[in-house]
């Protein structure tokens, strides 16, 4: 089966850097992918990381490394809206199509 | 421009009593997919279709049934609820081989007395 590790909350000030870090096991990997979510919405995606190294998107980067089945999503120069909670997701292969496996969420918040 | 689309939005049932939530996308999207959300539990995938026609379980399908009516549509019913089920219950699409993004409809919030 998958399992999925990330610490339940962080607490940041705005303008500061987070990182939110996430650990998983799975057979069939094919890459790390991070949602946010704010109270009451839907999961809105990310970033996704098929390969090891750093993706940067704008404010966000997520990190992969498959060799330590490790990755982290960093948001720099934290505002506001930031606050939400965050998810890492592995995707691998069983049955007819590749699906996604979700960790249990770290709830950031951003203060003043 | 409507993405993922669930209904009902609430739905508060009796145990015992049976429902079905439905959710349609308009994106032409191959695969879809429902998940349940409770707190601290994160998502969990009850069910999950590859294309029209095919229909997979996931981590947590006891108790639920799908159908995959067309490319849009996939239906998740509950034959008879239980107040475990109590949740909010995410469709989600994504478009197939080598598309990673899932979009997910706003969820259905559903209670079982």
């Amino acid at each position: 089966g998958q399992s999925l590790e990330q610490p339940s909350e962080v607490t940041a000030v705005e303008g500061a850097i987070v990182q939110i870090n996430c650990t998983y096991q799975t057979s069939g990997f094919y890459g790390l992918s991070w949602y946010q979510q704010h109270d009451g919405g839907a999961p809105t995606f990310l970033s996704y990381n098929a390969l090891d190294g750093l993706e940067e998107t704008g404010r966000f980067s997520s990190f992969l490394s498959r060799s330590d089945s490790y990755g982290y999503l960093l948001l720099q120069e934290l505002q506001m809206k930031d606050s939400a909670s965050y998810f890492c997701a592995v995707r691998d292969r069983t049955g007819t199509a590749s699906k996604l496996t979700f960790g249990t969420g770290t709830r950031l918040q951003v203060t003043l | 421009n409507a993405g993922v689309t669930q209904t009902p939005k609430f739905q508060v049932l009796k145990t015992g009593q049976s429902m079905t939530l439905q959710c349609a996308q308009d994106m032409n999207h191959n695969s879809m997919y429902w998940y349940r959300q409770d707190p601290g539990m994160g998502l969990r995938l009850i069910y999950y279709s590859a294309s029209e026609g095919t229909t997979d379980k996931g981590e947590v399908p006891n108790g639920y049934n799908v159908s995959r009516l067309n490319k849009r549509e996939f239906s998740l019913r509950l034959e008879s609820a239980a107040p475990s089920q109590t949740s909010v219950y995410f469709c989600a699409s994504r478009a197939g081989t080598g598309h990673v993004e899932l979009f997910f409809g706003e969820g259905s919030r559903l209670t079982v007395l």
